[in-house]
């Protein structure tokens, strides 16, 4: 079974705060990808990485960086978080098909929950 | 930007009643993924679809990709209590690899 794994599932943090994010996914997969859940706004991404060092921006990358030095783990860093940072992080991967699509079936961790006071 | 809608935003039901939500892109899409989410679970892969007009049954589940692969749907026939999740879309725009999520469509099932 794949997993993926992430570090925190809960997390309280101060503004101004730097704070980490670590996911893990234990399949050997190329894509690895940051996202954020709020009510009625759905998943909205951050950050993915096709590669180990690749990165491309998201939809909403204001605020984060990541960082993809190994294959198997991908980490979402807020250098100074602040409350409108407040949300569900959910952190996936997924491999690479063939036949030009980019991504197969996303696999997604349990997610953290992270609140900045 | 590339933006995928999804609707409605909540569904709630009659058990044995059918349910449909429906995904729209605003560019093309090279496929389209479909997700469930359990209360307080996490996104779990349903399908993919790939081809113009392409249809796809899972048991309960129908799943259609549209002519133009601008549009996707999902349909349940007969809900039961054990379909209430929030199911979302994610269509990969071509070649940006990019994949875009809707809102999701809660569903309800009442006894």
């Amino acid at each position: 079974d794949v997993k993926v794994t992430q570090s925190s599932r809960y997390l309280v943090k101060r503004t101004g705060e730097k704070v980490f994010l670590e996911c893990v996914q234990d399949m050997d997969h190329e894509n690895m990808f940051w996202y954020r859940q709020d009510p009625g706004l759905g998943l909205r991404l951050i950050y993915f990485s096709y590669d180990v060092k690749m990165k491309e921006k998201g939809d909403i990358p204001e605020g984060y960086s990541v960082s993809r030095e190994k294959k198997e783990r991908f980490s979402l860093i807020l250098e100074s978080a602040s409350t409108n940072q407040t949300s569900m992080y959910l952190c996936a991967s997924s491999s690479r098909k063939a036949g030009g699509l980019a991504f197969g079936e996303l696999f997604f961790g349990e997610g953290s929950r992270l609140t900045v006071l | 930007g590339q933006q995928v809608m999804q609707i409605p935003q909540y569904q709630h039901v009659q058990e044995g009643e059918d349910f449909t939500t429906y995904c729209n892109s605003s560019t093309t899409l090279s496929n389209i993924q479909w997700y469930k989410q359990r209360p307080g679970g996490h996104p779990v892969f349903l399908i993919q679809l790939v081809k113009s007009g392409e249809v796809k049954k899972q048991k309960r589940l129908t799943f259609q990709f549209g002519e133009a692969k601008k549009n996707s749907s999902l349909h349940i026939t007969a809900t039961q209590t054990t379909d209430v999740g929030t199911y979302f879309c994610a269509g990969e725009v071509d070649s940006s690899y990019k994949l875009i999520f809707g809102s999701g469509t809660r569903l309800l099932v009442r006894p």
